[in-house]
């Protein structure tokens, strides 16, 4: 099972791209790495997924150098807003002999005006 | 929206009585889980289904068991509920076996006194 490190929390100002970093040193080939953002009584919602190089979608950047034992998720020109708590997750698929992912403690942001 | 309900949204029981969350989905999906997330440990998976009457354990499945009867329908039970068992319960489906993109329900939040 893959653990991840990430910050315990980060402050950035309006207008800024925030960078976020896990750390996965015991990732496996079969793993993907996924990122998600919860806000406050709410459930965690699913930002971005990758397995290798770079992934971009509407919200966020996710990118993953050859060695795949990190990963950084970058949000551009943060608002308001994006203040959540942010989880880097490494996992398999269930049902393959491989124990599912596990969310760790996360990130908390904290975005200043 | 992932079709997720849970239910009840909020209890309060006592201490020695059995409970039963309810995680009902209406997009058929295969991988339903159920986490508990208190504040300093983030999310943990207590229990996951990859299919009508298969489940298997988490991380701190101790204290709960589940069942799945229907596709739809995730239940989670405290046979004896305990202090410790107070906490903010997700329940998440996974639109896509091969990965983890993870949708998750609104939570329950449990007070055990």
């Amino acid at each position: 099972l893959a653990k991840t490190t990430q910050p315990i929390s980060m402050d950035s100002y309006e207008g800024q791209e925030v960078n976020i970093t896990c750390s996965h040193n015991n990732i496996a080939t079969n793993d993907y790495i996924t990122w998600y953002q919860q806000f406050p009584s709410q459930g965690p919602r699913f930002i971005i997924q990758g397995y290798k190089t770079k992934v971009t979608n509407e919200v966020a950047s996710l990118f993953i150098p050859a060695d795949r034992k990190s990963s950084t998720l970058s949000l551009p020109r943060v608002s308001l807003s994006d203040t959540a708590v942010y989880y880097c997750l490494v996992g398999d698929m269930p049902n393959s002999g491989n124990t599912p992912l596990v969310f760790g403690k996360g990130t908390r942001l904290s975005v200043i005006a | 929206d992932a079709g997720i309900t849970q239910s009840p949204r909020h209890k309060v029981t006592e201490t020695g009585t059995p409970v039963t969350l309810r995680c009902h989905q209406t997009e058929n999906h295969r991988y339903m889980y159920w986490y508990r997330q208190d504040p300093g440990h983030g999310l943990r998976l207590i229990h996951y289904s990859y299919g009508v009457k298969d489940t298997d354990k988490g991380e701190v499945s101790d204290g709960y068991s589940v069942s799945r009867s229907k596709t739809e329908d995730f239940l989670l039970t405290l046979e004896s509920a305990t202090s410790s068992q107070t906490s903010v319960y997700f329940c998440a489906i996974s639109r896509t076996g091969g990965n983890y993109e993870q949708y998750f329900g609104p939570g329950t939040r449990l007070t055990v006194t």
